[in-house]
């Protein structure tokens, strides 16, 4: 498996502006996913892109995918104090287990 | 389901003695996952299972590190002696590949403390 690298490592945002968070990797995958860790707590399954997909949406999170540039970005609109967490990209390249970096530290100020 | 259960979800211990950490994946999943976090080396995977056996252990730090899966529904991580640099949270996650993909889904956590 492969690591994504998030950048960036750390955004501060006040309660009701938009949040970007982007994601780089290496080599061919057939999809990529993003997960959400909120403070002492197990991560958790937000979104999966295929690579087939350019754009995918679910409520407030719009997630890009950009094969040929191998990047994609994570953006939460209308942001939330309960959106503060940290945020990881896993490319899956059809192996069996993801890899993951040290992910993007959000938060979000009332 | 209840999702992974991890126990326990606090452990406090002194240096030398032996900790164990314990797992019950989500039922029918057939890989189990194994990771340490500490703020100054992130998410690090020690080893996972796929069908009870393990894969790949290229993660765990060094012999005092072990892990089981008896069966299907439940892992050990042992660390004997335990260390203070051990002190980290260690997260168990299970998965199964569908549709050519695999998601994660990640147990609360044991936070562990040497002293």
């Amino acid at each position: 498996s492969q690591q994504g690298e998030e950048d960036p490592q750390a955004l501060s945002i006040q309660e009701g502006e938009n949040a970007t968070m982007n994601c780089s990797y290496k080599t061919s995958i057939n999809n990529l996913q993003w997960y959400r860790q909120n403070s002492g707590r197990g991560l958790v399954h937000l979104i999966l892109i295929r690579s087939n997909e350019r754009e995918k949406h679910s409520g407030r999170l719009r997630v890009t995918l950009d094969t040929s540039k191998k990047s994609s970005s994570l953006l939460i609109t209308a942001s939330r104090a309960a959106d503060t967490a940290s945020y990881f990209c896993a490319p899956d390249n059809a192996g069996n287990m993801l890899t993951f970096g040290g992910g993007t530290r959000l938060m979000v100020k009332p | 389901d209840a999702g992974v259960i991890q126990s326990p979800r606090h452990e406090v211990t002194e240096m030398g003695q032996e900790v164990t950490l314990r797992c019950k994946p989500i039922s029918g999943h057939d890989y189990l996952f194994w990771y340490r976090q500490t703020m100054m080396r992130g998410l690090e995977l020690l080893i996972y299972f796929n069908n009870n056996v393990p894969i790949d252990d290229s993660g765990m730090p060094e012999d005092r590190f072990s892990a089981k899966m008896p069966n299907a529904s439940f892992s050990t991580l042992k660390i004997q002696p335990s260390e203070p640099r051990d002190s980290a949270v260690y997260f168990c996650a299970s998965s199964n590949r569908t549709g050519g993909t695999v998601t994660q889904y990640f147990g609360p956590g044991t936070r562990l403390t040497v002293l």
